[in-house]
């Protein structure tokens, strides 16, 4: 049963310090991880998308890499910002075209 | 950009309630997901629709149904609410399994 996990559950960083958030699936047959942002109270929002066959995204500040190999995907902010306070998921695509969630990050940039 | 609804922000309800979310997309996706969002327990699904009149068990499904009568509208059902399904409910879309998931904003439902 492939499950997910997102370390840490909680980061709190000063403005402008470039950050990582870590995800890690424990089967490697996906076919695909995406990152989303969830605000307090609000649905999710769509940040990047990587096929199983890709090894980055970028979009804007943000920057995705995927290892499907060693189970393990990244998700880089450079110069964070306080409005990238939120929660970070990530899910990865199963074999049964399921999305299997993380519990997330809650991501805390102080000004 | 695709929009997906859902007809409510907050909902309380009685134990015992027969209790209907409704979720609206406007992009003509065939996909339609049900997940509830629980502190600790991450999002899981419940039900999913690939198709008008199809309808699919997820990992949690029970004391739930769902309701998919056209394509733009997935409803769920709570046939008898009761309170361990007060939650965070989360609607989503997509055009292919293989793309970009649309969620809606979400329904925080309490059972009392």
């Amino acid at each position: 049963k492939q499950e997910v996990t997102q370390i840490p559950a909680a980061l709190s960083v000063p403005e402008g310090e470039n950050l990582v958030l870590n995800c890690s699936f424990t089967d490697s047959a996906i076919y695909n991880l995406q990152w989303f942002r969830q605000d307090p109270g609000k649905g999710l929002t769509s940040l990047l998308l990587i096929q199983s066959s890709q090894r980055e995204q970028t979009s804007g500040r943000l920057n995705a890499s995927l290892d499907k190999s060693s189970g393990r995907s990244t998700l880089y902010i450079a110069a964070s910002q306080p409005g990238d306070s939120a929660t970070y998921l990530c899910a990865v695509l199963d074999s049964s075209y399921k999305l299997i969630f993380g519990s997330g990050t809650r991501l805390l940039v102080r000004p | 950009d695709v929009k997906v609804t859902q007809s409510s922000r907050y909902l309380v309800k009685r134990t015992g309630e027969k209790v209907f979310l409704e979720c609206v997309q406007d992009m003509d996706h065939e996909n339609m997901f049900w997940y509830r969002q629980d502190p600790g327990l991450g999002l899981r699904l419940i039900y999913f629709s690939y198709d008008v009149k199809m309808k699919e068990k997820g990992d949690i499904p029970e004391g739930y149904s769902v309701s998919r009568e056209k394509k733009e509208r997935f409803s769920l059902i709570l046939e008898s609410a009761s309170t361990n399904q007060t939650s965070m409910y989360l609607c989503a879309s997509t055009l292919n399994p293989l793309g970009l998931y649309t969620f809606g904003s979400g329904t925080r439902l309490t059972v009392v």
